[in-house]
């Protein structure tokens, strides 16, 4: 069964600093997303993507946070300045395109913020 | 603003027993999703629920979907160890930019 897969599966970073999480979304799905869940939280929409361009951002999706398709596969989010409340575990993903289709979630990664 | 609501937020129950987990839903939705994370893991999908009235079942798992009254259920049946996770509903806003808004999640431990 196709996944999406992301990377890294964790990552430490310094508060301040810029991180990069990468997915790889499966080959024939259309519209990406990022969502993220703080630890025994629920799950957050972030972010939505379609055709190249952001479809919709939910308020925390402020101006430290961007996302980009650079080369036409992978889908990156990064976080400019990292915060301690940006510690959280970050899931994408990705659905085909129609109503029948579901989302499919990748393994998550999970930032720590120090 | 749609906003999805879970009861029970804890479940602990005892294997072998039938429990129902509740989803409530505050706007006008055709499409509701089920999934199950366990610990640390990411959200497997388990139920596309697509209509009124629809009715999904795998192994010991049945969910349902009542858009008029904006509920969806997910039935356990004679509960084993092996179904304790957390069980989160989500529902499609299906008005132009789809997107998952989630429910608080139902934390499901089964006692041997």
């Amino acid at each position: 069964e196709p996944e999406v897969t992301q990377t890294p599966s964790h990552q430490v970073t310094q508060m301040g600093q810029e991180v990069i999480l990468r997915c790889v979304p499966i080959s024939n799905h259309l519209y990406f997303y990022w969502y993220r869940q703080i630890l025994g939280q629920k799950v957050e929409f972030l972010v939505s993507f379609y055709n190249n361009e952001i479809s919709e951002k939910s308020e925390i999706f402020d101006d430290q946070f961007s996302v980009e398709r650079p080369d036409g596969s992978n889908f990156t989010l990064k976080i400019r300045s990292t915060k301690l409340e940006d510690s959280a575990m970050y899931f994408c993903a990705t659905r085909r395109g129609g109503l029948s289709y579901g989302y499919t979630f990748g393994s998550g990664t999970r930032l720590t913020v120090v | 603003e749609l906003k999805v609501e879970q009861n029970p937020l804890f479940l602990s129950m005892q294997e072998g027993k039938n429990y129902t987990i509740y989803c409530n839903y505050s706007t006008t939705s055709d499409r509701l999703y089920w999934y199950r994370q366990d610990p640390g893991k990411s959200l497997e999908s388990l139920f596309v629920l697509l209509s009124n009235g629809a009715v999904k079942q795998e192994g010991r798992l049945m969910a349902s979907l009542d858009t008029k009254a904006r509920l969806s259920t997910l039935h356990i049946t004679a509960a084993v160890h092996d179904l304790s996770a957390t069980y989160f509903c989500a529902v499609d806003n299906n008005f132009g930019n789809e997107k998952l808004t989630f429910g608080t999640g139902t934390r499901l431990t089964i006692i041997p």
